[in-house]
């Protein structure tokens, strides 16, 4: 148990619509990082956000965006999904204190039709 | 993109079998870290080992890092059931936590 929580675990949606996906990080931590996993690959960088700031980005379009709360907790918002969307989303916390290790949820898996 | 290739991508052993599995990252890196993840579920850290660092124990773990090389290797000792998973390695390039990883390895082990 990392104390990261993700919701939903799973979602459907179909191709045009929008969708968030919510993380509440451990406590402690002030520093929130997206990825998205397709499947069979690697994690990929979305972007990460530090004092409800965006903290550098990925190769990701804009139709990706997020927030991050006064709690630290954070939201990833996709507009206009596309098929290849469907994906594993993660959601990993840490602090600019630790020593660089990212404590990751259970991720959130999109499918989208 | 990824930044680079793990090796090899999967792995079947032995219950108490050594695993090794190898990274191999394009750029310089502060730091470079192995995770483990079960299942397509969440990613567990296992260790990190920084760039002027050559080897890092860990319970049954080893990391080894040679930047002049730009490699790394994991070696899981006595391996068990419980530790077939898929094993990544992630490069940190600068110390601020945005994690580039390879495409895994898939360690099955056999009772």
């Amino acid at each position: 148990e990392t104390g990261v929580t993700q919701s939903p675990t799973h979602l459907i949606k179909t191709r045009g619509q929008q969708v968030t996906l919510r993380c509440s990080s451990q406590s402690g931590h002030n520093t929130v990082s997206w990825y998205q996993q397709a499947l069979g690959q690697g994690p990929q960088f979305i972007f990460q956000y530090y004092r409800e700031e965006e903290n550098g980005r990925g190769n990701f379009p804009p139709r990706f965006s997020g927030l991050q709360f006064p709690n630290y907790s954070s939201e990833l918002n996709v507009n206009a999904l596309e098929l290849d969307d469907s994906a594993l989303y993660l959601c990993a916390s840490s602090s600019y204190r630790n020593t660089g290790e990212l404590f990751f949820g259970e991720g959130s898996r999109l499918t989208v039709l | 993109s990824q930044q680079g290739e793990e090796d090899p991508q999967a792995l079947s052993i032995q219950e108490g079998e050594n695993a090794t599995m190898n990274c191999s990252y394009k750029t310089s890196i502060n730091n470079l870290q192995w995770y483990r993840q079960n299942s397509g579920r969440g990613l567990v850290h296992l260790i990190l080992i920084r760039s002027n660092e050559r080897e890092k124990h860990s319970g049954r773990l080893r990391v080894t890092l040679d930047t002049s090389k730009k490699s790394s290797s994991l070696l899981i000792t006595a391996s068990r059931a419980a530790d077939t998973a898929s094993y990544f390695c992630a490069t940190d390039a600068s110390g601020a936590q945005k994690l580039v990883f390879g495409q895994g390895t898939r360690l099955t082990i056999n009772p």
